[in-house]
C-alpha cells in the first residue's frame, strides 16, 4: 500500500487559502487520491477525490502534479468551522478491491 | 435515517466480558468496512465486506474479534474477552461498492473497558 506523509498540523485564520500537501512517492498507476475531513466525535467524511491534474467541487480543491508523488488539498477562504483533522488517502478508486487506509492526518485549527 | 447508523453509540463494560457493536449501513450498500479509530490516531482498518462475505479482515488484530454480516445489510462487531487496550471508537462505513472511492462513516460506538 502507498504509505502517506501529511504535516502534523497547521494553523489558519480565517478567511485565508490553506493548502494541506502529501507525499506519496509509491503511488501506484491505479491509484487515486482522495481526502477526508473528520470533526471530534464524527467519522471521517469525503471530501474530494482525484487522480492528476487539478479538482474542484464546492468545498475544496485538488491539484495533482504530473509525476502523481505529491497532491495538495486546497481549502478557500477557511472558517471557523473548517477546524478539522485532514487525511490524505491513495488506494484504487474501486474499493472493492481494497480496503482505504488512513494514516494520521493534518489538524487544521482556524483561529478566529 | 439516510446514512450509517452505529449502536451503541456509548458502550462500557468490564474487563473479559463480550461486546458486540452493531453497524447498519446505507441501504442498497453492498461494501462494508469497520475501523477502530483510539484517541489522537487515525482510523484503523479492521474488515471490509462485500456483500455477505468479509473480503479482507487482515486488521483485526486478534482472534478475539470476529464480524459478521449475514445478510449483506446489517453487520455485528463482536469482541470477547475485552482488554482494557480493546478501548477506542469503533468506526462503521459502508460504500455503494465497486466504481467509487467514497466511503460514508456512521458517527461510531465509543467502547470503554474498565
Amino acid at each position: 500500500l502507498a504509505k502517506t506523509t501529511q504535516p502534523i498540523s497547521m494553523d489558519s485564520y480565517e478567511g485565508q487559502e490553506v493548502n494541506i500537501t502529501c507525499s506519496h512517492n509509491n503511488i501506484a498507476t491505479n491509484d487515486y487520491i482522495t481526502w477526508y475531513q473528520q470533526f471530534p466525535s464524527q467519522g471521517p467524511r469525503f471530501i474530494i477525490q482525484g487522480y492528476k491534474t487539478k479538482v474542484t467541487n464546492e468545498v475544496a480543491s485538488l491539484f495533482i502534479p504530473a509525476d502523481r508523488k505529491s497532491s495538495t488539498l486546497s481549502l478557500p477562504r477557511v472558517s471557523l468551522s473548517d477546524t478539522a483533522v485532514y487525511y490524505c488517502l491513495v488506494a484504487l478508486r474501486d474499493t472493492g478491491r481494497r480496503a482505504l487506509t488512513f494514516g494520521s492526518g493534518t489538524r487544521l485549527q482556524v483561529q478566529p | 435515517g439516510a446514512g450509517v447508523s452505529q449502536t451503541p453509540s456509548n458502550k462500557v463494560t468490564e474487563k473479559g466480558k463480550y461486546v458486540e457493536l452493531r453497524c447498519d449501513p446505507i441501504s442498497g450498500h453492498t461494501a462494508l468496512y469497520w475501523y477502530r479509530q483510539s484517541l489522537g490516531q487515525g482510523p484503523e482498518f479492521l474488515i471490509y465486506f462485500q456483500g455477505t462475505g468479509a473480503a479482507d479482515d487482515s486488521g483485526l488484530p486478534n482472534d478475539r474479534f470476529f464480524a459478521v454480516r449475514p445478510e449483506g445489510s446489517v453487520s455485528t462487531l463482536k469482541i470477547q474477552r475485552t482488554e482494557r487496550g480493546d478501548s477506542a471508537v469503533y468506526l462503521c462505513a459502508s460504500s455503494p461498492g465497486l466504481g467509487t472511492g467514497e466511503l460514508f462513516f456512521g458517527e461510531g460506538s465509543r467502547l470503554t473497558v474498565l
